[in-house]
């Protein structure tokens, strides 16, 4: 099983500022790596694939990189509609998700 | 318009069994594995079985493999989860999810999810 390590847990940040969100693969899944963003009461939505192609309709303030076991995404300048959790998830075998990120507002 | 209800959840006594159902529209249901992927409350996603489109690949997290069975009807265009021997860590949010393509299992749709409540 390949273990996926999100980092920080929780990011404090201020609208309009940056953030920069980390995670962390076990081992190497190439550029087999998704993000998601999810809300209080609602499902994932998928932000993310190949690590780093926006998924249909997703704003272009929403970036991926990274390969192998190191990826970010960055979120250029943070929306009140942003704050929310972010999970990773490999998909290089069976997909396994990462714990989470929650950005707050500061 | 892509859809996904699922259904079947409820509250449960340990030790007995429960059978989840994922209705599917809006797509061509046989083009595309489909996955269960669950959240305990105030928890993170966890992925539980997913299975390919002709349920010739099927596979399960290592917390349920050997208690629950995923399977497919590709002429109901539906999804299924047969959960046994449940356990009070089964309790979760439990939701139906299309992979993007055939073999890439990643989540373009999500449905709203079935709440499961394994409790005495």
């Amino acid at each position: 099983e390949i273990v996926m390590t999100q980092s920080p847990a929780t990011l404090s940040v201020s609208p309009g500022e940056r953030a920069t969100l980390s995670c962390r693969a076990s081992q190497s899944v190439s550029s087999n790596l998704a993000w998601y963003q999810q809300k209080p009461g609602q499902a994932p939505r998928l932000l993310i694939y190949g690590a780093s192609t926006r998924a249909t309709g997703i704003p272009a303030r929403f970036s991926g990189s990274g390969s192998g076991t190191e990826f970010t995404l960055t979120i250029s300048s943070l929306q009140s509609e942003d704050f929310a959790v972010y999970y990773c998830q490999q998909y290089n075998n069976w997909p396994f998700f990462g714990g989470g990120t929650k950005v707050e507002i500061k | 318009e892509v859809q996904l209800v699922e259904s079947g959840g409820g509250l449960v006594q340990p030790g007995r069994s429960l059978r989840l159902s994922c209705a599917a529209s809006g797509f061509t249901f046989d083009d595309y594995a489909m996955h269960w992927v669950r959240q305990a409350p105030g928890k993170g996603l966890e992925w539980v079985s997913g299975i390919s489109w002709n349920s010739g690949s099927i596979g399960y997290a290592d917390s349920v493999k050997g208690r629950f069975t995923i399977s497919r009807d590709n002429a109901k265009n539906s999804l299924y989860l047969q959960m046994n021997s449940l356990r009070a860590e089964d309790t979760a949010l439990y939701y139906c999810a299309k992979a993007r393509t055939a073999i890439a299992y990643y989540f373009d749709y999500w449905g709203q999810g079935t709440l499961v409540t394994v409790s005495s």
